[in-house]
């Protein structure tokens, strides 16, 4: 099974970039890399997906280097909003979701 | 508005007692799944179905069941079998893949919460 590695943790500052990197083993040749976030007592929401090189949409940017066992996501000036849970997931329908990186933005 | 409904939001389970919780989306999606998330922890996969009246066991499917008899409904019982239910329970639908074979992304409900009494 696909498994990913998230830092447990990260704080940042308002207005501060934030990059959050994941590892992943055993992603499979044709399986994107998707990052969620989730808030308290709610389900996760996709964030941005991306399969190799660089992907930015209206929140976030994705990056990942060409052996793709790896992926970063880059949230440019964190609010305090942005405190969250964040998952990063490469594989099929029997992927596990790790346990997910702890933003918390401080003012 | 297209999205996932979970029903209830809170639930609470009597000891030996079964209980049902609800997942319906519009989203014409062909696949459906179940997760559930203990306080501080990832998801994890209890059920998944990629076609109606098919389902597939995911990591931790003992003590749980689940139909599909319709595309839009999942629904899973938590039966008297599993012996620690209290956790909050994720629906959640995809479509399959795209034309490259690619897995699409989840969107998830906002989860049901079960405790025991």
């Amino acid at each position: 099974l696909a498994k990913t590695t998230q830092p447990i943790s990260m704080d940042s500052y308002e207005g501060q970039e934030v990059n959050i990197t994941c590892s992943h083993n055993n992603i499979a040749t044709n399986d994107y890399i998707t990052w969620y976030q989730q808030f308290p007592s709610q389900g996760p929401r996709f964030i941005i997906q991306g399969y190799k090189t660089k992907v930015t949409n209206e929140v976030a940017s994705l990056f990942i280097p060409a052996d793709r066992k790896s992926s970063t996501l880059s949230l440019p000036r964190v609010s305090l909003s942005d405190t969250a849970v964040y998952y990063c997931r490469g594989g099929g329908f029997k992927t596990i979701f790790g346990a997910g990186t702890r933003l918390f933005v401080k003012a | 508005d297209g999205g996932i409904t979970q029903s209830p939001k809170y639930l609470f389970r009597k000891e030996g007692q079964n209980v049902t919780l609800s997942c319906e989306q519009n989203l014409n999606h062909d696949a459906m799944y179940w997760y559930r998330q203990d306080p501080g922890q990832g998801l994890r996969l209890i059920y998944y179905s990629q076609i109606v009246n098919d389902f597939q066991k995911g990591d931790i499917a003992e003590g749980y069941s689940v139909s599909r008899e319709k595309k839009e409904s999942f629904p899973l019982t938590v039966t008297s079998a599993q012996k620690n239910p209290t956790a909050f329970y994720l629906c959640a639908s995809s479509i399959l893949r795209d034309a490259v074979g690619g897995n699409q992304p989840q969107h998830f409900g906002d989860g049901t919460r079960l405790s025991i009494l």
